[in-house]
């Protein structure tokens, strides 16, 4: 069975620059989230689409902004990065009218800040 | 503000024996939980979940206890396998679009 896509699985990146977290759902599936989870820590609830639109928002930076696109992968899109941005993005997906039961989360995307 | 927590950061159990990672919650207006299991750079992949309508839900050797006055959730796995080693997160959800995860708790199963 298809599963949620995220690219790239790994990524380095200087202080400052930028860097954008793609995921892919799976099919059929309407909503996106994305989660953070730091060493050592558990995973933080970021943002969260469905249909295409904004629809919660957690602890995620100014710096940070993400879209989903008419194809319903969404992009984690982050800016001005620090050193503490460094952690595993992970993106989950599910269908709405399945509740929570369908709730699956990529493999994440390994961010490393230097 | 720990909404969900998991007060055991390891258990370690032998082949075969049960075991039991616990989970406590703070928020009365949670009313769906979830388990996951963990393996290093993975993600979080599902194991079993339950409604706050119910107090036990059971898929092959796991089990979920959910107990609502005390707001405590307890996984059982039996017999414990090897393959079980992973970090298991609690998760809780109140009809919003996200999950409260506990802090997990990184279970080893030994021969």
């Amino acid at each position: 069975a298809a599963g949620v896509i995220q690219s790239p699985r790994h990524l380095i990146k200087e202080k400052r620059e930028t860097a954008t977290l793609k995921c892919y759902p799976i099919p059929r599936h309407d909503t996106v989230y994305w989660y953070q989870q730091g060493p050592g820590q558990d995973p933080q609830f970021l943002i969260s689409f469905y249909e295409k639109m904004q629809s919660d928002k957690g602890s995620i930076p100014d710096r940070f902004s993400a879209q989903q696109f008419s194809d319903y992968h969404s992009e984690l899109n982050m800016s001005s990065l620090e050193l503490g941005d460094s952690a595993l993005y992970f993106c989950a997906s599910r269908r709405r009218a399945q509740g929570n039961y369908g709730y699956t989360f990529g493999s994440g995307t390994r961010l490393t800040v230097v | 503000d720990q909404q969900v927590k998991q007060n055991s950061p390891s258990l370690s159990v032998q082949e075969g024996r049960i075991s039991i990672l616990n989970c406590d919650y703070t928020n009365s207006m949670f009313d769906y939980f979830l388990w996951y299991k963990k393996y290093p750079a993975e993600g979080p992949t599902f194991l079993i979940s339950i409604s706050s309508i119910k107090d036990k839900n059971e898929d092959g050797r796991f089990t979920v206890f959910l107990n609502k006055s005390a707001k405590h959730l307890s996984l059982h796995i039996v017999p414990s396998q090897p393959g079980d080693s992973a970090v298991y997160f609690c998760a809780a959800d109140r009809g919003t679009d996200k999950l409260i995860f506990g802090t997990g708790t990184r279970l080893q199963v030994f021969p």
